[in-house]
């Protein structure tokens, strides 16, 4: 299976300023997920980055927020911007088919203060 | 929508008690199921799958087996270790682009 390095690992940042966060796979990858893990809870999808093309949000979660780059098929970013204390959360990238099953990076965790 | 429901913790158990972690799931179709395991300050990782009904995934000790008529995935281990303290996440896929996680357990095995 894919390999994910992820970093940041963790960083704790002011509020309004930005986060941004990458994704790098050893392996050329169709799809990368990005998740947020609030403390203490289940995962929630944030955005689905397919390259060569805009990356699909989830309900409740908007490009100018969480603007998201996908430049080609080993690497993804994801920016988290004007940020609040709100925003604190793990957020992690993962690849894989749904039905087969995702690798996950190791996680940004993330303090906003 | 699809959904997963999965049985609350914190679960404290002894080394070698047996584990039982129940999840349940709403799904308009036939899912793929899965468990992932989050040891401290990591990330996900895959733990068992199944991908129909009647099918058992197994990994590590861990099984977990597909069953449709209870729309049931629960995870079972006999003898727990101390090294298998962390959460547990099930989840479901039926779509190209849909993994739906339960809110996790999490499981703490003493000494």
């Amino acid at each position: 299976s894919a390999v994910i390095s992820q970093k940041p690992s963790r960083d704790i940042c002011q509020r309004g300023t930005s986060l941004t966060i990458q994704c790098q796979v050893d392996s050329q990858v169709t799809m990368m997920f990005w998740y947020r893990q609030q403390p203490g809870q289940s995962l929630t999808l944030i955005a689905t980055a397919n390259q060569g093309s805009e990356a699909t949000y989830e309900s409740g979660f908007v490009i100018d927020k969480f603007p998201i780059s996908r430049p080609n098929l080993t690497f993804s970013t994801l920016t988290v911007s004007n940020m609040s204390p709100e925003d604190s959360s793990i957020y992690l990238c993962s690849v894989g088919e749904p039905r087969v099953g995702y690798t996950f990076g190791s996680g940004t965790r993330l303090t906003v203060v | 929508g699809n959904s997963v429901t999965q049985m609350e913790g914190p679960v404290t158990l002894s080394e070698e008690a047996f584990l039982t972690i129940n999840c349940t799931y709403t799904a308009t179709g036939y899912p793929s199921l899965f468990w992932y395991v989050q040891y401290p300050g990591e990330g996900l990782q895959l733990l068992l799958k199944a991908t129909k009904a009647d099918d058992k995934g197994s990994n590590k000790g861990f099984e977990a087996t597909y069953r449709k008529e209870t729309t049931s995935f629960h995870l079972e281990k006999g003898s727990v270790q101390v090294s298998d303290s962390a959460v547990y996440f099930c989840a479901l896929s039926e779509s190209n682009n849909d993994m739906r996680f339960g809110a996790g357990t999490r499981l703490t095995v003493k000494p």
